[in-house]
């Protein structure tokens, strides 16, 4: 069974701060995503990765950016936390070949709170 | 650009009895994948159900089915014989052929009366 997992469930930070999110996943996927979920919003597209050492932007980058240095691990990073940060983040991965169809596999979501 | 609507936000089902999800989208792709997550209470998001537009029989995993109108655009989820575990928020989800992006629905809240 493929496993993403995240490097933490409950997170507490300070307005300012730097925070890094981790997403590590085991099945060798090409793809991997940021989204942040928020009540009647959904899920909204913040960065993607097809490669490492790729990324491209999703829907709403602003105030973040991703690093993507291992084929297995995909971190988002707020460079400077702000209240309007505070959120529910989910990592997913998927893989190119066609025969899984575009399927997204998700971590266990980091509830992100700032100060 | 293209969208995935979910207008009903809440629903509620008897046990043991049949609702429907509805979900509409907006592409003008021919090539395209349809999907129902479901995300429970503890917040892992699980595929339940995919569809291939290319195909015209509608899919189906065990309790649960899809209606797919492809003229309509239109996507529901069927769960028969609703269960207590069935409660949870299910986003319809739509991605092409040419990559492996999704777009969302806003979800809805399913619960389960026992």
């Amino acid at each position: 069974d493929v496993k993403v997992t995240q490097s933490s469930r409950y997170l507490v930070k300070r307005t300012g701060e730097k925070v890094f999110l981790e997403c590590v996943q085991d099945m060798d996927h090409e793809n991997m995503f940021w989204y942040r979920q928020d009540p009647g919003l959904g899920l909204r597209l913040i960065y993607f990765s097809y490669d490492v050492k790729m990324k491209e932007k999703g829907d709403i980058p602003e105030g973040y950016s991703v690093s993507r240095e291992k084929k297995e691990r995909f971190s988002l990073i707020l460079e400077s936390a702000s209240t309007n940060q505070t959120s529910m983040y989910l990592c997913a991965s998927s893989s190119t070949r066609l025969v899984f169809y575009n399927e997204q596999f998700f971590g266990p979501g980091t509830r992100l709170t700032v100060l | 650009a293209q969208t995935v609507t979910q207008s009903q936000p809440e629903m509620s089902v008897q046990e043991a009895e049949t609702v429907t999800l509805s979900c509409t989208y907006d592409t003008s792709e021919s090539d395209y994948y349809l999907f129902w997550y479901k995300q429970p209470p503890s917040r892992q998001m699980i595929l339940v159900i995919r569809q291939e537009a290319y195909k015209q029989q509608n899919a189906t995993e065990n309790r649960f089915s899809v209606n797919f109108q492809k003229a309509a655009k239109s996507f529901s989820l069927k769960i028969s014989d609703s269960q207590l575990g069935d409660a949870a928020m299910y986003f319809c989800a739509y991605a092409t052929g040419a990559n492996s992006k999704l777009t969302f629905g806003k979800g809805i809240t399913l619960s389960v009366r026992p």
